[in-house]
């Protein structure tokens, strides 16, 4: 079956660290995102890819670094200077960017203990 | 900014009701309009979607109303059961700024 999958589901980060949100995709779509929700706030977007080896900010990519080394993956790194990192990370994808047909992860909720 | 902007933000039906989430935009380049389902822990899942052109769209209990003029367009579950509680999202998709969601609506049917 193909799909997005976002690993681990939950994970705990302690102040001060960094983490790493795992996304992969089957799909064979070029463009991937990632998204923050927090209750009543929707969808936010963090960083999104177009392409291989490319990606832009999004509107709240302060405290948070991707990479895309390869089509499938798009990993999300929380660093400690994200102030507020508590919240459900949701990873996305599209055959190319600007084109419907969003796919969506399962998430993983992070919290700061 | 907010350029999508979604209400109410919580809503309780009773089983059999009508529910209705209404959205509103501002950007006229947005040029696709989609409706996401969410259950607690899950991704979203794309429910209905709609183009600028069309008036209305059917599936099933789902339905999406588009009023281009005003700018505006909803979503309305007819016979909305229990298994239908979930939180909405409207969207919008514009091909530069790629997808803009609402801030979602918590939907409870009580049996």
């Amino acid at each position: 079956d193909g799909g997005i999958t976002q690993s681990p589901k939950y994970l705990f980060r302690k102040e001060g660290q960094n983490v790493t949100l795992s996304c992969e995709q089957n799909l064979n779509h070029d463009a991937m995102y990632w998204y923050r929700q927090d209750p009543g706030q929707g969808l936010r977007l963090i960083y999104y890819s177009q392409i291989v080896n490319d990606f832009q900010k999004g509107d709240i990519a302060e405290g948070y670094s991707v990479s895309r080394e390869k089509k499938e993956s798009f990993p999300l790194t929380v660093t400690s200077a994200q102030k507020n990192p508590t919240a459900f990370y949701l990873c996305a994808s599209t055959p190319t960017q600007g084109i419907y047909g969003y796919t969506f992860g399962s998430g993983t909720r992070l919290t700061v203990v | 900014q907010q350029q999508v902007k979604q209400s109410p933000q919580s809503l309780i039906v009773q089983k059999g009701g009508i529910s209705i989430i209404n959205c509103a935009y501002e950007n006229t380049a947005f040029d696709y309009f989609p409706w996401y389902q969410q259950f607690p822990g899950k991704g979203p899942a794309l429910l209905i979607a709609i183009r600028p052109d069309v008036s209305e769209k059917k599936e099933g209990r789902f339905t999406i109303s588009f009023n281009k003029s005003a700018k505006q367009f909803s979503l309305h579950i007819m016979d909305s059961q229990p298994g239908d509680s979930a939180t909405y999202f409207c969207a919008a998709l514009d091909s530069v700024s790629g997808l803009t969601f609402g801030k979602g609506t918590h939907l409870i049917i009580q049996p």
